[in-house]
């Protein structure tokens, strides 16, 4: 079947604008997450969802950063009054259940540069 | 002190040769463990769990010691496809925290 599914592949933005990013989860996948994946770094946590609700956003950096999952299956991740920092890959993951031991799949990433 | 520790690399191995990586970990209460593998420009995919009691795959193995709070992964009979970054991840599942934990990722470079 389908795997997550993330667009754009590629977004280049000025500093100081705003973005969102799209991450269509597997079909059924009730929690999501999103991780930040510097140059030469793992995978950074950022907020997991568990169907609508973010039961855990304690990896987002700033308020500039928000996410949303209103039906609970695509979430948008939402940067605002975007930085030179920020660039980074920016991957979503879902997996059938949150809980430890559930494998989580990965989508391809969206590539940011912020300008 | 990072929450999970790897050796960076490059480790450059010739084919066939047997390959270790070692991992280290700083939460005490971390539940459960992987080896993701992340080929350039791609994303991370899943090459094993590890388990206490130590498991194999094919020629993977992992191995877990939670005494020394640290993970091992054993390549075998090593091949040109091996060649990725290899991930250590640690799942630290306090108050329901869902969270995977990565290492920065050892690079393997496996020459013909």
């Amino acid at each position: 079947g389908a795997g997550v599914s993330q667009t754009p592949s590629n977004k280049v933005t000025e500093k100081g604008k705003y973005v969102e990013l799209r991450c269509d989860p597997i079909s059924g996948h009730t929690a999501l997450y999103w991780y930040r994946q510097s140059l030469g770094q793992g995978p950074e946590f950022l907020i997991y969802f568990q169907g609508t609700g973010a039961a855990d956003d304690s990896g987002l950096p700033n308020d500039r950063f928000f996410a949303v999952r209103p039906e609970g299956s695509v979430s948008t991740l939402k940067i605002q009054r975007t930085e030179r920092g920020d660039s980074a890959v920016y991957l979503c993951a879902s997996s059938s259940r949150g809980g430890a031991g559930y494998e989580q799949y990965f989508g391809p990433g969206t590539r940011l540069t912020v300008t | 002190r990072k929450e999970v520790e790897q050796d960076p690399g490059p480790f450059n191995v010739p084919e066939g040769a047997t390959v270790a990586f070692n991992c280290t970990y700083s939460n005490s209460a971390s539940q459960s463990f992987f080896w993701y593998r992340q080929d350039c420009r791609k994303e991370p995919k899943l090459l094993m769990s590890v388990y206490s009691s130590g498991n194999e795959d094919g020629r993977f193995t992992a191995q877990l010691n939670r005494a020394s709070q640290y993970i091992s992964l054993l390549i075998r009979d090593s091949k040109l496809s091996d060649s990725a970054t290899y991930l250590c991840v640690v799942n630290i599942d306090n108050f329901g925290n869902e969270k995977l934990t990565f290492g920065t990722g050892t690079r393997l470079t496996i020459i013909p």
